[in-house]
């Protein structure tokens, strides 16, 4: 079976701190994908990046940076100087290519950046 | 030209009722998902067609049937509608070579009264 915990369910920060949201996952396959979503206060789910199980490097895009980890099954995601337009819900989740292309889900993590 | 669409967006009807929802892609994938997402934000998924072949059907009540007449749409009908359907319904696209970068519609806010 496989699973993604985001085991914060909420976070506030205040205009200019960094945070980071973390994502721990759970799968007995060696090739995978992981993948954050964010989904702001208007409802869309917006893709921000995807991983594959093979590529451990970590990725920076503007502000975001990502964090894989395959010894500590973790996936974490972290936005230097938050603004309050990043307020919304991040969504953790995991592919692997055996399971017909479903994506599991974390339960997903409100960030509140406060001005 | 918009990647995946749903209508309508936001759909409020009374209990007992029959709904459709309607997804079309342009991005010419080949699969396509319906994931709902309940009260709590939380997301699963419902259907898979692949090439217009149901490739993934989770626990879900036979009250729901997908219907793809093609593999750019992907349609969600509803039958006799009960109050805990009440939730927003993604629709999704992707190629099965990889989920390069997997595609969802803006959700449509279903609410049953």
């Amino acid at each position: 079976a496989q699973k993604v915990t985001q085991a914060q369910t909420e976070i506030s920060v205040v205009e200019k701190e960094d945070v980071t949201l973390d994502c721990v996952y759970e799968t007995r396959d060696t090739t995978y994908y992981l993948f954050w979503y964010k989904q702001p206060p208007s409802g869309e789910l917006v893709f921000l990046i995807r991983r594959n199980s093979f590529d451990e490097q970590n990725e920076i895009s503007g502000r975001y940076s990502w964090n894989f980890q395959k010894s500590t099954s973790s996936f974490n995601f972290t936005i230097t100087a938050s603004q309050v337009v990043d307020s919304a819900v991040y969504f953790c989740a995991l592919l692997k290519k055996t399971s017909g292309s479903r994506l599991t889900f974390g339960e997903g993590t409100q960030l509140t950046v406060n001005p | 030209d918009t990647a995946v669409s749903q209508t309508p967006k936001y759909l409020v009807t009374q209990m007992g009722n029959d709904k459709s929802i309607k997804c079309e892609q342009n991005l010419g994938h080949d699969t396509m998902y319906w994931y709902k997402q309940d009260s709590k934000k939380f997301l699963k998924i419902m259907f898979s067609y692949n090439n217009k072949e149901l490739i993934i059907n989770e626990t879900v009540p036979n009250r729901f049937s997908p219907k793809s007449p093609d593999k750019a749409h992907l349609n969600l009908h509803i039958n006799s509608l009960e109050l805990g359907d009440s939730a927003v319904y993604f629709c999704a696209s992707s190629l099965t070579t990889g989920w390069l970068s997997a595609f969802f519609g803006q959700g449509t806010r279903l609410t049953v009264v």
